[in-house]
């Protein structure tokens, strides 16, 4: 079982929707990532929380440490946000901090 | 532009190849991190570099050999690999605080591996 689970793994969306990923860990953890993935590769990080909420125009990101879950919202979807999310824990301990990588939602906004 | 930037983009070599992926950073960090991203995998971190010196080494092939010459330049040095090494391979840096608050990653765009 991963340490990092996201749900759904896929979701396509119609333009306008609002959207949920959601994110569970079992690990302790110092802050959450929320990343976006683009084809071609590159990542662009939208968040990283360690609690409560961050919003960004149409994105907000929640967290409940108690519940080690967050959530990614994107409200008024529209086909550009089409992509990869991950999430990712901030794994405290050792020399440094590492990263601990969900597996990603993909999603598909469709006109 | 997140101020990474990863070289080349796109690499095919065949397995008795040897050739090196670079990664630049100019945003003052401390850390650099090699991953790699396998189909329908999580990323894998693959080394971790802080102030200069080599930390974590999660057991990757030596096939794959790091160098980090200074906090802005990573490398990641590649011979005789094998098909299943294909990948997409992903630099990123922090600035880490030890004891401190928690940093955020800034990724390159990645370097497409494909092993012939």
């Amino acid at each position: 079982k991963n340490e990092v689970e996201q749900s759904p793994q896929n979701l396509t969306a119609q333009e306008g929707e609002f959207i949920t990923i959601n994110c569970s860990y079992s690990v302790g953890i110092s802050a959450l990532h929320w990343l976006q993935q683009h084809p071609g590769g590159g990542i662009v990080s939208l968040f990283m929380l360690s609690s409560g909420k961050k919003k960004h125009g149409r994105l907000i990101a929640t967290i409940n440490i108690q519940e080690k879950h967050s959530s990614l919202h994107i409200t008024a979807s529209h086909p550009r946000d089409s992509a990869v999310y991950i999430c990712a824990v901030l794994n405290y301990g050792g020399a440094t901090n590492k990263l601990i990588f969900g597996t990603g939602t993909l999603l598909a906004v469709q006109p | 532009e997140t101020g990474v930037t990863q070289t080349p983009r796109h690499l095919v070599m065949g397995m008795t190849n040897k050739k090196s992926l670079k990664c630049e950073q100019h945003l003052g960090h401390n850390a650099m991190y090699w991953y790699k991203q396998s189909a329908k995998k999580p990323l894998e971190l693959m080394f971790v570099y802080s102030l200069e010196e080599r930390v974590e080494n999660n057991s990757v092939p030596s096939r794959f050999s790091p160098e980090c010459p200074n906090s802005s330049h990573l490398f990641l040095h590649l011979h005789t690999l094998q098909p299943e090494d294909s990948a997409l391979y992903l630099c990123a840096s922090s600035q880490e605080e030890f004891g401190g608050s928690p940093s955020e990653a800034f990724f390159g765009q990645g370097t497409r591996l494909t092993v012939v």
